[in-house]
């Protein structure tokens, strides 16, 4: 159980385009769900914490408008990078929280974004 | 600022040796504790929670808790090559209280 999925697991994209990273609970209803990025060895950054049904709440210094979070379900979470640039190019991976009260994370495969 | 401090390694050892991996908390009031193994490349998995004080044991992995130190350890018997990965410790408080994740120790398990 506690399975997350992510897609794409790969993009590669123009830069000036935007791209949408989609995160799926597969087995559990998750009330909350995370967007990270990692660059290469180095550690997980918060970006936002996505509650379902309401607006995400980004960590200081992420842009909310050029991460767009939209967490339409208790399933479905996605991240939109709008206007990408070659900087934006990272590792992007979500986890969700199987219930309201645990915070026990779970986390997608990730999503490896080139911008060319 | 709350934080999770682990030393980045990295940590070597011998095969069928046991890996010792350390962690400490800021935060008196986090109360729920995991450990997440990250191969390089891929996303973190989760290998253990804890939250209580004292040990527990899943197979070769026991996690140990002591909260009066704020102190979280990970301890793998009969380390193998395939262990060899970055181990995150992350620390968070029920109720939807943030979990904070620290930077991660590599581990390298030597054949």
């Amino acid at each position: 159980g506690a399975v997350v999925s992510q897609h794409p697991s790969r993009v590669i994209c123009k830069s000036g385009t935007s791209v949408k990273i989609e995160c799926r609970s597969l087995d559990f209803q998750a009330t909350t769900m995370f967007w990270y990025r990692q660059f290469p060895k180095k550690s997980l950054m918060l970006m936002a914490t996505s509650n379902e049904g309401s607006k995400a709440t980004y960590e200081q210094g992420v842009e909310k408008d050029k991460f767009l979070i939209n967490h339409a379900s208790l399933t479905l979470s996605t991240l939109t990078v709008t206007s990408a640039h070659p900087e934006d190019s990272s590792f992007y991976i979500c986890s969700a929280r199987d219930g309201q009260y645990t915070d026990t994370q779970y986390f997608g495969p990730g999503t490896r974004l080139t911008v060319l | 600022q709350k934080e999770v401090e682990q030393n980045s390694g990295p940590l070597s050892v011998p095969e069928g040796a046991i890996a010792s991996l350390n962690c400490t908390y800021s935060d008196r009031g986090s109360q729920s504790f995991f450990w997440y193994r990250q191969y390089s490349g891929k996303s973190p998995e989760l290998i253990m929670s804890i939250y209580s004080n004292g040990d527990k044991e899943d197979g070769r992995f026991t996690a140990q808790l002591n909260k009066a130190s704020q102190y979280v350890s990970l301890l793998i018997r009969d380390s193998q090559p395939s262990d060899s990965a970055t181990y995150l410790c992350a620390g968070g408080g029920t109720g939807g209280f943030k979990t904070i994740f620290g930077a991660g120790t590599r581990l390298f398990v030597k054949a």
